[in-house]
């Protein structure tokens, strides 16, 4: 398909709600990304997924982050008991190989 | 360790006039890719550009035009003849090809201002 999609492109929750984030990559990319960006900073990586490789967790903030990627395509990214510094956008990437991600266009999450 | 250093965290600029984004960057390894990403105001990150370690061309791509020099570790971004719609944060980034993956370490981002 086109680009890298992602679901809701908003969303507001109040403190101590679950959230779930999807991400569509581009078809046929391997690699899979997720990163926060709150508000004016740069990306903070998440997690990454290769393949059917394990992924690469190390960037999740807490336990109440989890991700993961269903066939090697679609991913979801779960928060638990959310908090108000949860709030920020979360873009996810995909790539073939050789380093260029491609970016979707991020979920803006609010928890209030 | 790789790390991205992007030192001017916002620039001003009058419109027309030209500007250079500078990126230093710190690997260890020999093969690695350098990357430069815009963020519009509308949030998605658009890629712009990928260069390998290997090919120190200079490229030029309209307006755009990038110096890679790996005696001093810098790829810098230049944009001639600045447009309004340049503005944007553009973040540059590195990638180590011995990784056997895709990760990119991100720059924390230079925020341009083009002024009419």
């Amino acid at each position: 398909g086109a680009g890298v999609s992602q679901s809701p492109s908003n969303k507001v929750t109040e403190k101590g709600k679950d959230v779930e984030l999807r991400c569509d990559p581009i078809s046929g990319h391997t690699a899979l990304y997720w990163y926060r960006q709150s508000l004016g900073q740069g990306l903070e990586f998440l997690i990454y997924f290769q393949g059917n490789s394990a992924p690469d967790k190390s960037g999740l903030p807490s336990d109440r982050f989890s991700a993961e990627r269903t066939g090697g395509s679609v991913s979801t990214l779960t928060i638990q008991r959310t908090q108000q510094e949860d709030s920020a956008v979360y873009l996810c990437a995909s790539s073939l190989g050789q380093g260029t991600q491609y970016f979707g266009p991020g979920t803006r999450l609010t928890v209030l | 360790a790789q790390k991205v250093t992007q030192a001017q965290t916002e620039i001003s600029v009058v419109e027309k006039e030209d500007v250079t984004l500078d990126c230093v960057y710190e690997t260890r390894d020999t093969t690695y890719y350098l990357f430069w990403y815009k963020q519009p105001p509308s949030g998605e990150l658009v890629f712009l550009i990928r260069r390998n370690s290997f090919d120190e061309q200079n490229e030029i791509s309209g307006r755009y035009s990038w110096n890679f020099q790996k005696s001093t570790s810098s790829f810098n971004f230049t944009i001639t003849a600045s447009q309004v719609v340049d503005s944007a944060v553009y973040f540059c980034a590195l990638s180590e090809a011995r990784r056997g993956d895709d990760k990119i370490i991100f720059g924390k981002g230079t925020r341009l201002h083009i002024l009419p």
